[in-house]
């Protein structure tokens, strides 16, 4: 069946520095994804989503790159800052109104 | 404000005994989940509603019970079927057809720990 895995469990950068977050699916006939932030104890929060019929999509600090030749999603953070620590979800949607999360990431960010 | 809201935050449960999470949401939404989470996972879909009166198992329903009598409630009862129920609840919404399509809005979470 699909899946949606993540390459890292934990990733540990500078503060300042840029991060990136790798996913990998299987399901080719994904049309839609989406980055969560969770922060403890919370629920996830959008960060940013991109169709199958797109390659990149940029938001504010946040970049989503879409590679579907090898099913490889990522997330890209400019500048992170101790507010960006959480885990990140990546989530694909293959049937109306039904996401399949993978494990998450867990970003640290050391001052 | 419009928004998710799941209550209690945290629940505490002997073991044999059900136990209802409550969510609810103002956001005008058809669709509503419940998720499960365990420590370090990602989340796991028990059940979900695309219409009121009307909801499907997800990938892990056994033991769970869902109900959805009004459009914006949609609780979950965890009932001592479920072998291993502590875990963080979570619900969410999301409007068919919108914009975002697929995006869920989540609530808060529930805790539930069994004793």
């Amino acid at each position: 069946g699909e899946s949606v895995g993540l390459h890292l469990p934990t990733l540990s950068v500078q503060e300042g520095d840029n991060s990136i977050i790798n996913c990998a699916y299987s399901n080719s006939a994904s049309d839609y994804f989406i980055w969560y932030k969770q922060e403890s104890g919370k629920g996830p929060q959008f960060i940013i989503d991109i169709r199958s019929n797109m390659d990149k999509r940029q938001g504010q600090r946040v970049t989503v790159l879409l590679n579907k030749t090898v099913k490889h999603l990522s997330l890209q953070i400019a500048a992170t800052q101790p507010g960006d620590s959480a885990v990140y979800f990546c989530a694909e949607n293959d049937a109306v109104q039904k996401l399949v999360f993978g494990q998450g990431t867990r970003l640290t960010i050391n001052p | 404000d419009g928004g998710i809201t799941q209550s209690p935050k945290y629940l505490f449960r002997k073991e044999g005994q059900n136990v209802t999470l409550s969510c609810e949401q103002n956001l005008n939404h058809d669709a509503m989940y419940w998720y499960r989470q365990d420590p370090g996972q990602g989340l796991r879909l028990i059940y979900y509603s695309q219409i009121v009166n009307d909801f499907q198992k997800g990938d892990i329903a056994e033991g769970y019970s869902v109900s959805r009598e009004k459009k914006e409630s949609f609780p979950l009862t965890v009932t001592s079927a479920q072998k291993n129920p502590t875990a963080f609840y979570l619900c969410a919404s999301s409007h068919p057809g919108g914009p975002k399509n697929g995006e869920l809005f989540f609530g808060e979470g529930s805790r539930l720990t069994v004793l």
